[in-house]
């Protein structure tokens, strides 16, 4: 069973320009979220998705944005790129279902260098 | 709001000894509570969960952690460190919200496996 698939591995941006990043979740997982993750700030939820609907939404700015679409992939924009956007941006696939003891699976993240 | 500490940024053991990494949580309610491990340039892999069953909970690599509602930890142990076990280690909340599984890390512990 393949796993959390995020693509690409690695990126450079320059400030101003915005970037995609995409998470093709495992298959029946329909519920997939984003992290970033910071030496500074640690792992920081970023949004979810469920049914191509965002489910729950951290703190973010809203240049951070994302959607989800018919086959659960799901991808992330950040426009208007930072220095501070600088980051491992982590995908989670899990099942669907309301109970809490839901685990989430990871990719293996899209490192954004931004400069 | 649930939360959880991590009491250790670093832990150093000698290969062969005991690991413990400590965490505490905060929640309103029952909550879901996890470790997961990181390895450098790697996603986070599920160590194991807590769902509200057994206190005591097995996971893989000779991991295992117990849920202690009394004293809000969810400490995890394992008898004997290996050389492949220095990574980072987050404890993890699992948060309600509108359905949702949104996650909440601990900042981490680094584990360091000397010979």
């Amino acid at each position: 069973k393949a796993g959390v698939t995020q693509t690409p591995r690695y990126l450079i941006k320059t400030r101003g320009q915005q970037v995609t990043l995409s998470c093709s979740p495992i298959s029946g997982h329909r519920s997939v979220s984003w992290y970033q993750q910071t030496p500074g700030q640690g792992l920081q939820f970023l949004f979810e998705y469920f049914s191509e609907t965002q489910r729950n939404k951290g703190n973010f700015p809203g240049r951070f944005s994302g959607r989800q679409f018919s086959n659960s992939r799901s991808e992330m924009n950040v426009s208007t790129l930072e220095l501070g956007d600088s980051a491992l941006y982590l995908c989670a696939s899990s099942l669907p279902t309301r109970a809490i003891s839901t685990e989430a699976f990871f990719g293996q993240g899209t490192r954004l260098t931004v400069v | 709001a649930q939360s959880v500490t991590q009491l250790d940024s670093h832990v150093s053991v000698s290969e062969g000894t005991p690991v413990l990494l400590r965490c505490n949580y905060s929640s309103s309610y029952s909550p879901s509570l996890f470790w997961y491990v990181q390895h450098p340039n790697k996603g986070l892999q599920l160590l194991l969960k807590y769902t509200s069953a057994a206190t005591l909970v097995k996971g893989i690599n000779g991991f295992e952690a117990e849920f202690k509602k009394s004293e809000t930890s969810f400490h995890l142990t394992k008898p004997s460190a290996h050389m492949s076990d220095a990574a980072e280690y987050f404890c993890v909340v699992s948060v309600m919200g509108g359905g949702g599984n949104k996650l909440t890390f601990g900042t981490g512990t680094q584990l360091k496996v000397e010979l």
